[in-house]
Formats: C-alpha cells, sequence, structure tokens
C-alpha cells in the first residue's frame, strides 16, 4: 500500500461544476502540500497545510490530521483548471512522499 | 532569476554515458529536492539538501546516482554509466524552510532520455 493513496485517478467534469479530490495518507506528517502540473509543464505549490483550511480564489484546501485525510475542492470549475493534481506530505524524514496525481479534465 | 532554474531542459544520451544535471534554486532557499518523474506516475523523491548537506539521500535508486551541493545554492544530479531505465524527468525543488515545512518551488525539469 502506497503512503500517500488519491482518489479518483481520473475526473472528468462539465464547466462549472464542484470538485473534490481526495488524499489519504498512512503516516505521521509534518505538513501536507497539494500541486498542479499542467501538461508538459512544471508543477506550482497551490497549498501547505498542516491544519483546517485554506482557500485561495476558487481553490479550498481541508485537512483531518486525525483521519490522515485531505480534500482540495473546486468551485466553479473551468477548462484552464484541467490539470494533474499531486497530494504530497512531509514527514518526520523531511522528504516529501507524493502521491500519483488525479488528472482533471474540464470540458465546456 | 526569480525561479528555480534546471539545466538542460533536454538531454539524449546513449546507455553507458555519463550526465549532468544542475539545479539553480530560488536565493536563500536553504532545502533542495532532487525527484525525478516517469510517464504517468508521481515524483519520485531522490534525495534532499539541507544547506550544503544530504539530510536524506535515501531514494538514490544506486551507486550511479549522486548529488553534491558543494556551496549550498546551486547542487548537480550525476549519473554514471546510464540505462534506459533512467529515462525521465528529474524535477528539483526548493524551500525557504527544512523538512517540506515550507511552500515548494519546482523548476521545469531536465528530461533525460537514454538511448
Amino acid at each position: 500500500k502506497n503512503e500517500v493513496e488519491q482518489s479518483p485517478q481520473n475526473l472528468t467534469a462539465q464547466e462549472g461544476e464542484f470538485i473534490t479530490i481526495n488524499c489519504s495518507y498512512s503516516v505521521g506528517i509534518s505538513a501536507l502540500h497539494w500541486l498542479q502540473q499542467h501538461p508538459g509543464g512544471g508543477i506550482v505549490s497551490l497549498f501547505m497545510l498542516s491544519s483546517g483550511k485554506k482557500k485561495h480564489g476558487r481553490l479550498i484546501a481541508t485537512i483531518n490530521i486525525q483521519e490522515k485525510h485531505s480534500s482540495l475542492h473546486i468551485t466553479a470549475s473551468h477548462p484552464r483548471d484541467s490539470a494533474v493534481y499531486i497530494c504530497a506530505v512531509s514527514g518526520t524524514a523531511s522528504k516529501l512522499t507524493f502521491g500519483t496525481g488525479t488528472r482533471l479534465q474540464v470540458t465546456l | 532569476g526569480a525561479g528555480v532554474s534546471q539545466t538542460p531542459s533536454n538531454k539524449v544520451t546513449e546507455k553507458g554515458k555519463y550526465v549532468e544535471l544542475r539545479c539553480d534554486p530560488i536565493s536563500g532557499h536553504t532545502a533542495l529536492y532532487w525527484y525525478r518523474q516517469s510517464l504517468g506516475q508521481g515524483p519520485e523523491f531522490l534525495i534532499y539538501f539541507q544547506g550544503t548537506g544530504a539530510a536524506d539521500d535515501s531514494g538514490l535508486p544506486n551507486d550511479r546516482f549522486f548529488a553534491v551541493r558543494p556551496e549550498g545554492s546551486v547542487s548537480t544530479l550525476k549519473i554514471q554509466r546510464t540505462e534506459r531505465g533512467d529515462s525521465a524527468v528529474y524535477l528539483c525543488a526548493s524551500s525557504l524552510y527544512r523538512g517540506g515545512t515550507g511552500e515548494l518551488f519546482f523548476g521545469e525539469g531536465s528530461r533525460l532520455t537514454v538511448l
């Protein structure tokens, strides 16, 4: 079992839909990162969180430390949100462990 | 530059050759990470530097891989006797804070193809 599991692996949504991507982890962490990777592009950090909830524009990230679970929500989705979304956790050993990503496609 | 810079952006080499990949992090960032990403996969940890020292090199797959950061800034990932399985995008990230507790800034990656 991977230390970081994401679901779904693939997601297709219509423009305007509310989207949720989930991340579960099995190790103790100091922080959890949500990252975005566009096709052929680099990786951009969206959020880093260790508790509670953060919001940036149409993106919201939440984390439940007790349940070892985090969610990334996208409100009013748009085709430009199409990308791979990656959850990564920073454990006590400092290195980051990545999930395999969720490929999101938002259509008109 | 303002961001993390990686060179070369693309490298094609023959099996058995030696390759160096360079990462220039954001100025002042003490934490530097190397990852590699194969097609359709999430990034795989290779090595983490805190300052000049390799704080965690547990992800290096074998002794053909080596990385240095002699002055605590630029880092070079060195791959000896390259194999076809080494083909991947090699990503570098830097952070102001240690231990993955700071925001990460990624370079565009170096795409290595071993023929």
